[in-house]
């Protein structure tokens, strides 16, 4: 597609559930990135993908997120047994480049 | 980690004023970026400064990478209402190719 994009745009859930967070990067990027803006602050890292290379986790919070990326393209962020502190607005990214990231317009999550 | 340190955190100025935001880092960064954010949307990329000591010009927009390099500038001039926004810096470290954004300046334009 001619962006990045996310789904869905905005998600509630009930505390102790699991989400799933899709994007759905531009094509021919080989980088993702995911990232979390919680209310009135800056983008938090969560994680990286580049190419078929081991995927850089070091800003996951916790055991409870994890994310893969199939075949290249698609990426999904899973969230276990959501918290209140998990919401925020989810940020995904492509690149092809270093220089050249591309946001998503995210994933508002509310875990009441 | 590293931090960004932006400032002002807001600004509510008059349409047709000049704006100016800052960006400091207590680590060196090779690259400088700024971009601005619209409510409901991701961050768009405004400029980008890859070397110490670099201005460069957007349109409107002014922005410097500072000689030290851990700081930045980001000029406005003349601003309008579509420059309401949150605006971030944003830095690569070393060879790294994750970036570290800073908290934001909030611009709020009075017509």
């Amino acid at each position: 597609g001619a962006g990045v994009s996310q789904s869905p745009s905005n998600k509630v859930t009930e505390k102790g559930k699991d989400v799933e967070l899709r994007c759905d990067p531009i094509s021919g990027h080989t980088a993702l990135y995911w990232y979390r803006q919680s209310l009135g602050q800056g983008l938090e890292f969560l994680i990286y993908f580049q190419g078929n290379s081991a995927p850089d986790k070091s800003g996951l919070p916790s055991d409870r997120f994890s994310a893969e990326r199939t075949g290249g393209s698609v990426s999904t962020l899973t969230i276990q047994r959501t918290q209140q502190e998990d919401s925020a607005v989810y940020l995904c990214a492509s690149s092809w480049a270093a220089y050249g990231y591309t946001f998503g317009s995210g994933t508002r999550l509310t875990v009441v | 980690g590293q931090q960004l340190n932006q400032s002002p955190q807001s600004m509510f100025i008059q349409e047709g004023e000049d704006v100016s935001m800052n960006c400091t880092s207590s680590s060196i960064f090779n690259t400088w970026l700024w971009y601005k954010q619209d409510p409901g949307e991701g961050p768009v990329l405004l400029i980008a400064l890859y070397k110490a000591g670099e201005l460069t010009s957007n349109g409107r927009l002014t922005a410097q990478f500072g000689i030290t390099r851990k700081d930045s500038f980001l000029n406005i001039s003349a601003s309008i209402p579509s420059d309401v926004g949150i605006y971030f810096c944003a830095g690569f470290t070393g060879g790294g190719n994750k970036l570290t954004f800073g908290t934001g300046t909030q611009l709020k334009v009075e017509l």
